[in-house]
């Protein structure tokens, strides 16, 4: 089935080590984006792209970095994981923002202890 | 900063009848969009609605928008047990991103 695919979905890393979230589409999706989903605070836009070779940041980019080298591929980087970035990471993608939502995976829940 | 906030934060009603939830924002839009997100799973869209439009409907859902007054609502009628989720507004402001609000949570009791 078509969709967003997010790997892994489950993670627990030790205070300053480093992961790599990956996210890919199969639509030909040109926009994708990185949320990050707190308990009670809905969910805040960590970074962007508006293609592929572009990244942005968005509202909370502090100690993360994102690549799309491929159309299909946004990934997610933990430089230094902190406890702070326990959270639930989604990635989501869009063809037509102005007609069409946005389509997301199913998460990955990262605790950093 | 959260565009959207969602009123009520949790609803709770009896399976056969209306739930109804708002959102406000702050800005002007270019749309407004509405999710629903079950337990432990990622965000389903569900309706869009344009700036330029006042109300939408897809199947059991009803959805108005009131840019004068920067608010919308959703309208669930004759709710089931599958309709408890979360519900999520979200903003497009035409700059390539949207805007979540925190989220209503409904429990429709059976």
């Amino acid at each position: 089935n078509a969709g967003v695919t997010q790997t892994p979905k489950f993670r627990v890393l030790k205070t300053g080590q480093s992961m790599t979230l990956l996210c890919a589409q199969d639509m030909n999706h040109e926009y994708m984006y990185w949320y990050r989903q707190d308990p009670g605070m809905g969910l805040r836009l960590i970074h962007y792209s508006v293609g592929e070779g572009t990244t942005a940041k968005g509202e909370v980019p502090d100690g993360y970095n994102v690549s799309r080298l491929k159309k299909q591929n946004f990934l997610l980087g933990l430089e230094s994981a902190a406890p702070s970035q326990t959270s639930v990471y989604f990635c989501a993608s869009s063809g037509d923002r102005t007609d069409y939502g946005y389509t997301f995976g199913s998460g990955t829940r990262l605790t950093v202890v | 900063s959260q565009q959207g906030e969602e009123d009520p934060q949790a609803l709770s009603i009896q399976e056969g009848e209306n739930a109804t939830m708002n959102c406000s924002y702050k800005t002007s839009i270019n749309n407004l969009q509405w999710y629903r997100q079950n337990s432990g799973r990622g965000l389903v869209h569900l309706i869009l609605i344009r700036s330029n439009e006042r109300e939408k409907h897809s199947g059991r859902l009803r959805v108005t928008l009131d840019t004068s007054k920067k608010s919308s609502s959703l309208l669930i009628t004759a709710s089931r047990a599958a309709d408890t989720a979360s519900y999520f507004c979200a903003t497009d402001r035409n700059d390539y991103k949207l805007s979540f609000g925190a989220g209503t949570t409904v429990t429709v009791r059976a």
